[in-house]
C-alpha cells in the first residue's frame, strides 16, 4: 500500500502562509504526489499534483524534495475558508488510479 | 456543467432493507469511483469502473454491488443494509487516471 505520513493537525494565522508537510518515503519513481482537501464533510477537492518538479497553480504550490521522499503543500495566504482536512496521496497514474486516503491534516486557519 | 451529482443527500434505512445510491456525471469521464468515509477517517474505495460495462472491486466491496451501463451513471446498490454500512458515500469521476472530481456525498444511517 502507498503510505503517507502527515501531522494530524496544524494551525495557521489568517493571511500567513500555511506549510503542510507530507512524508512518502516508499514512493516509487512513477508515482505522482496528489493533494486534495475536504472542507467540513463535503466531497474532497483536488488542489495540485506533481512528480518531481515543484508545481504552482492558482490555489497552492507543491515543493517535492529531490529524493522525492517528502513534499510540502504551501497555501501562500491562508484564509478562513482554507480550514479543511488536507490529504497527501500517491497515485501511479496510468497503472494505479485508485487513491488511498489516510486521515490527513486538519488545518485550522485562525483570525 | 453540474459535475458529479449524487442522490439522495441523506437516507435512513432499517437493517435488512435495500437501496440504490445514484451517481451521475456530465463531464464525459470514463472512470468512476465509489468511496465510503466513516467518522474521523479517510476515504476507502468500494468499487470503481474504467468504462461502461466494466467494474472492479476496491478495498471494501463486501455488501455492495455496482453496475455501469452508461458513461454518465454509476449506481451503488446495498442489498441487505447493516449498521456497519452507516457512513458517508462519495462518488467521483476522472478522465482516465487523472484528477478525480467528487460529488457532495450521501449520508446513510442504518438503524
Amino acid at each position: 500500500d502507498a503510505k503517507t505520513t502527515q501531522p494530524p493537525s496544524m494551525d495557521c494565522a489568517e493571511g500567513r502562509a500555511a506549510n503542510l508537510p507530507c512524508n512518502h518515503s516508499t514512493i516509487s519513481g512513477n508515482e505522482y504526489v496528489y493533494w486534495y482537501r475536504q472542507i467540513h464533510s463535503q466531497g474532497p477537492q483536488y488542489i495540485i499534483h506533481g512528480l518531481k518538479n515543484n508545481e504552482t497553480n492558482e490555489m497552492a504550490s507543491l515543493i517535492i524534495t529531490e529524493d522525492r521522499k517528502s513534499s510540502t503543500l504551501i497555501l501562500p495566504h491562508a484564509t478562513l475558508r482554507d480550514t479543511a482536512v488536507y490529504y497527501c496521496i500517491f497515485d501511479s497514474g496510468g497503472s494505479n488510479y485508485k487513491l488511498t486516503f489516510g486521515k490527513g491534516t486538519l488545518l485550522t486557519v485562525n483570525p | 456543467n453540474a459535475g458529479v451529482t449524487q442522490t439522495p443527500k441523506f437516507r435512513i434505512l432499517k437493517i435488512g432493507q435495500s437501496m440504490t445510491l445514484q451517481c451521475a456525471q456530465d463531464m464525459n469521464h470514463n472512470y468512476m469511483y465509489w468511496y465510503r468515509q466513516d467518522p474521523g477517517m479517510g476515504l476507502k474505495l468500494i468499487y470503481y469502473s474504467v468504462g461502461a460495462g466494466i467494474t472492479d472491486k476496491g478495498e471494501v466491496p463486501n455488501g455492495y454491488n455496482v453496475s455501469r451501463s452508461t458513461t454518465e451513471d454509476f449506481p451503488l446498490r446495498l442489498e441487505l443494509a447493516a449498521p456497519s454500512q452507516t457512513s458517508v458515500y462519495f462518488c467521483a469521476s476522472s478522465f482516465r487516471s487523472e484528477t478525480q472530481y467528487f460529488g457532495p456525498g450521501t449520508r446513510l444511517l442504518v438503524l
